[in-house]
């Protein structure tokens, strides 16, 4: 079956970076593109960007312009969000999620969605 | 970018319907038929619940309606039933290329 699986919790300084990772598995990789989504403490969904595993293009949210690179690895089916200048700001789950098929109509939608990872800035 | 906007709350009684609106622009919501909406129960990853305005996933229950007028998307639940008490979002895919989330509205069953 589809599934998702992030890395673990982590606890991070102001100024520092995080990498989060997201292993997919029961699908073809390369062929489905993948959307990461934070979550701050109480609030709502933030888009952050999107990731082609097939050749490693990406789009970002301008809000995180500069601050976020996203990368994949095809040889082990992950695709990993590093985020920089952490700030206090930044503490929320985050989230990856698969972008739908082209056929289908899902193509704009996020179907699957891992269980999300924590990342907590403080000092 | 700035985020749809969702009512903050809503509330209904078991059996009852509601809608939840969706308000963005014409370069996102109002441009593309690329609106969707997902439910999220405390402490729990989001679900697709609608694709393209009005579309269900396979297994989503057709008490679950979504529909778009202009730059207003919406989403009806009708014959609610206690686990629908979630949090609910919208999305929609823009003119650059990004997506954009509403900021969530909270579903209350009386």
């Amino acid at each position: 079956q589809v599934q998702l699986v992030q890395s673990g919790a982590e606890v991070k300084k102001p100024g520092a970076s995080v990498k989060v990772s997201c292993k997919a598995s029961g699908y073809s990789f390369t062929s489905y593109y993948m959307h990461w989504v934070r979550q701050a403490p109480g609030q709502g969904l933030e888009w952050m960007g999107i990731i082609n595993p097939g050749g490693g293009s990406t789009t970002y949210a301008q809000i995180f312009q500069g601050r976020v690179t996203m990368t994949r690895d095809t040889s082990t089916s992950t695709v990993y969000m590093e985020l920089s200048s952490l700030r206090s700001e930044d503490t929320a789950v985050y989230y990856c999620a698969r972008r739908g098929s082209s056929i289908g109509g899902y193509y704009y939608v996020m179907d699957v969605w891992g269980p999300g990872t924590t990342v907590t800035v403080s000092s | 970018q700035s985020a749809l906007t969702q009512p903050a709350s809503v509330s209904g009684s078991p059996g009852q319907s509601i809608t939840i609106s969706c308000t963005g622009t014409s370069s996102d919501v109002g441009g593309y038929n690329y609106v969707s909406w997902y439910q999220q129960h405390p402490g729990k990853a989001p679900k697709l619940m609608i694709y393209d305005v009005s579309n269900r996933p396979s297994g989503v229950s057709n008490r679950f309606s979504g529909s778009k007028s202009g730059n207003t998307a919406s989403l009806t639940i009708s014959g609610l039933q206690a686990d629908d008490e979630a949090d609910y979002y919208c999305s929609s895919y823009t003119s650059s290329s990004t997506w954009v989330f509403g900021g969530g509205t909270k579903l209350t069953v009386l």
